[in-house]
């Protein structure tokens, strides 16, 4: 009874590969978030879909693509990996956005090689 | 910069004495929610407390906020070890969007 799920849990690949990560929630939530915490634990927010449309789009390198094909479910999908994009990467949902609390994933630690 | 600031950056205890961690932001705000994260693990909410409130407990948290001096503290008393985490300060302002502070790490030693 996971509330908000990702995978992979750890995903290792080399430079210039392209790799997804999913997430999916089950409380019913309508907005979802994509978050990337470095190595000093700064967590910053990438994107934010309610009702399966973006409603923030933070600087994020075009080569971040997020795709949410319902509301229980936010994909991250990441071209031409770089080493810079090494992190971890959190998925949250809330009911509202940003007027409750955010219910976050385990993570999914990214190394690129 | 990063909306919130917290500090100290790290803070140890001992077991049973009180913690006090503090976050300051620089706009204004709807909403400032409290969050621990365990090593490895994802962020936890612990509390909420809204633009209108000064003040707001939870078990053995208290939470205070001084919407003039755009700063709020998060205070757990009686800490154990398993208080051990990172905390971190998220500030709500317009457009929904949520901005963490750095976190302060805090370790209660047994």
């Amino acid at each position: 009874d996971t509330a908000v799920s990702q995978t992979p849990k750890y995903l290792v690949t080399q430079m210039g590969n392209d790799k997804s990560i999913k997430c999916e929630q089950n409380l019913g939530h309508d907005t979802m978030y994509w978050y990337k915490q470095d190595s000093k634990k700064f967590l910053k927010i990438m994107f934010s879909y309610n009702n399966k449309e973006l409603i923030i789009n933070e600087t994020v390198p075009n080569r971040f693509s997020p795709k949410s094909p319902d509301k229980a479910h936010l994909n991250l999908h990441i071209n031409s990996l770089e080493l810079g994009d090494s992190a971890v990467y959190f998925c949250a949902s809330s009911q509202d956005p940003g007027r409750n609390e955010q219910f976050f994933g385990p993570g999914t630690r990214l190394t690129v090689l | 910069s990063q909306q919130g600031e917290e500090d100290p950056q790290a803070l140890s205890i001992q077991e049973g004495e009180n913690a006090t961690m503090n976050c300051s932001y620089k706009t204004s705000i709807n909403n400032l929610q409290w969050y621990r994260q365990n090593s490895g693990r994802g962020l936890v909410h612990l509390i909420l407390i809204r633009s209108n409130e000064r003040e707001k407990h939870s078990g053995r948290l208290r939470v205070t906020l001084d919407t003039s001096k755009k700063s709020s503290s998060l205070l757990i008393t009686a800490s154990r070890a398993a208080d051990t985490a990172s905390y971190f300060c998220a500030t709500e302002g317009n457009a929904g969007k949520s901005t963490f502070g750095d976190g302060t790490t805090l370790t209660v030693k047994p």
